[in-house]
């Protein structure tokens, strides 16, 4: 099993539903991370959970939220989905040692028509 | 976190090292330099990563020059498998949040 594991892989849906992206990781990592990206372009944060208790904005959180249900589950929620959220998604973790390097899951593919 | 720079897009024949470089001229003193890939629309993996010394491991090395402005990532025998979009990213160790630049899509040809 992967140690970052995101569900759905692929999603479509309608202007104006609720979706919600699951990640769940085996990692034990008390750090959680949410990004997203563009066709052609990099990855850009939407937010991070440093433990259950720290939710953190990145640099587009606007249209977003999360939930840190326990140290390994991090959700991603758009409460009103609408075209231009059509991206890939991606779910990473990292421990808090001095080195912090990134473990991302396989991505979450959505399209919003 | 300092800003880096990296040319958009590199080709490199198979068997050859690739080199990519980085410019971070901007870079503080406690700044880490990482490097990550990402293949196809698979998430980013982790490469490397150093502080002041050239570093290698199985993947790959990196060499940062002494001033630390900037750096190269060295592939040292490039397969077609490596095919990828490589990010250069300087960022406090510890630090909130890793961010992604464009990157170099580095193209190995047969």
């Amino acid at each position: 099993d992967a140690d970052v594991t995101q569900t759905p892989r692929n999603r479509i849906t309608k202007t104006g539903k609720r979706i919600m992206l699951e990640c769940s990781q085996t990692k034990g990592h008390d750090r959680m991370y949410w990004y997203r990206q563009d066709p052609g372009l990099g990855l850009r944060l939407i937010y991070y959970s440093f433990d259950v208790k720290d939710i953190n904005k990145g640099e587009i959180s606007d249209g977003y939220s999360v939930s840190r249900q326990a140290q390994a589950k991090f959700s991603l929620s758009l409460e009103s989905a609408i075209p231009n959220q059509t991206a890939l998604y991606f779910c990473a973790t990292s421990d808090h040692s001095g080195a912090n390097v990134l473990t991302f899951g396989a991505g979450s593919r959505l399209t919003v028509l | 976190d300092a800003k880096t720079t990296q040319p958009p897009s590199m080709d490199c024949a198979e068997g050859r090292a690739a080199n990519l470089p980085c410019n971070h001229s901007t870079i503080s003193g406690n700044e880490y330099v990482y490097w990550y890939r990402q293949i196809h629309s698979q998430g980013p993996q982790y490469i490397i990563h150093g502080l002041k010394n050239n570093e290698t491991n199985e993947m790959a090395s990196l060499i940062i020059t002494e001033d630390r402005k900037s750096s190269t990532l060295i592939l040292p025998h490039a397969t077609l498998r490596d095919t990828a979009v490589y990010y250069c990213i300087v960022r406090v160790g510890n630090n909130n949040d890793m961010r992604f630049g464009a990157g170099t899509r580095l193209t190995v040809k047969p």
